[in-house]
């Protein structure tokens, strides 16, 4: 099946500091999502990117299907942007999609 | 109406116990899954309705019983559980009946297994 890595596996940012998300995957996708989830669990969507570059505040994502890895970028971090980064990727399995993620980026940003 | 409501948040049995999970969306959503998360790890799938039908089973254990009365509501019905099945119970839907594309989750069930 289609490999998704993610990278680093963990980090450490002082409030205010900049940084990149890495995911790299083994196969051709349909699409991408990143997802944050929070210390008590929560998933949240934050790009849904099959493709090009894409922006939201202090965080943004770009997708290069062709070369088969997406970034991400969180920029002037604050502690609430501590918790796991997952990206998981869109493959059509028995006529359905089904999302793979990735193990994900464990984030603890300090004050 | 932007959520996806599970019930209960959090959720203590035993083995010989029966107990249902149940999750909520009212966003016209037509597919919706189960993930199981294991202590730092990812979600892992475990069942996807589309259209009210089952459409993906993930080659997941009986004792796990999915069921989906309605397009609203998704239930996941537990019996004779294990300790190592003790996990973040995760419910998403998503608009398209195909699956997949942008998924909305819920906050999770976290369950316990004695």
């Amino acid at each position: 099946g289609i490999q998704v890595e993610q990278s680093p596996p963990d980090l450490i940012l002082q409030e205010g500091a900049n940084s990149t998300l890495r995911c790299n995957f083994s196969d051709s996708v349909n699409n991408l999502q990143w997802f944050h989830q929070n210390p008590w669990g929560q998933l949240i969507n934050l790009f849904y990117i099959p493709s090009g570059t894409k922006q939201n505040g202090r965080l943004s994502a770009t997708t290069v299907a062709t070369e088969r890895y997406s970034l991400l970028y969180i920029s002037s971090s604050q502690t609430t942007d501590s918790g796991v980064y997952f990206c998981a990727v869109e493959r059509r399995s028995g006529g359905y999609n089904k999302l793979i993620f990735g193990a994900g980026t464990r984030l603890a940003v300090h004050p | 109406d932007t959520e996806v409501t599970q019930t209960p948040k959090h959720l203590v049995m035993g083995m010989t116990n029966k107990k249902s999970l149940k999750c909520e969306q009212h966003m016209g959503h037509r597919a919706m899954y189960w993930y199981k998360q294991k202590a730092k790890k990812p979600p892992e799938l475990m069942f996807v309705y589309s259209y009210e039908k089952l459409s993906i089973n993930e080659s997941v254990p009986s004792r796990f019983s999915p069921e989906c009365p309605n397009s609203s509501l998704l239930n996941l019905h537990l019996h004779a559980l294990q300790p190592e099945d003790s996990a973040l119970y995760l419910c998403a839907s998503s608009p398209q009946g195909g699956g997949a594309n942008v998924l909305t989750f819920g906050a999770g069930s976290r369950l316990t297994v004695l």
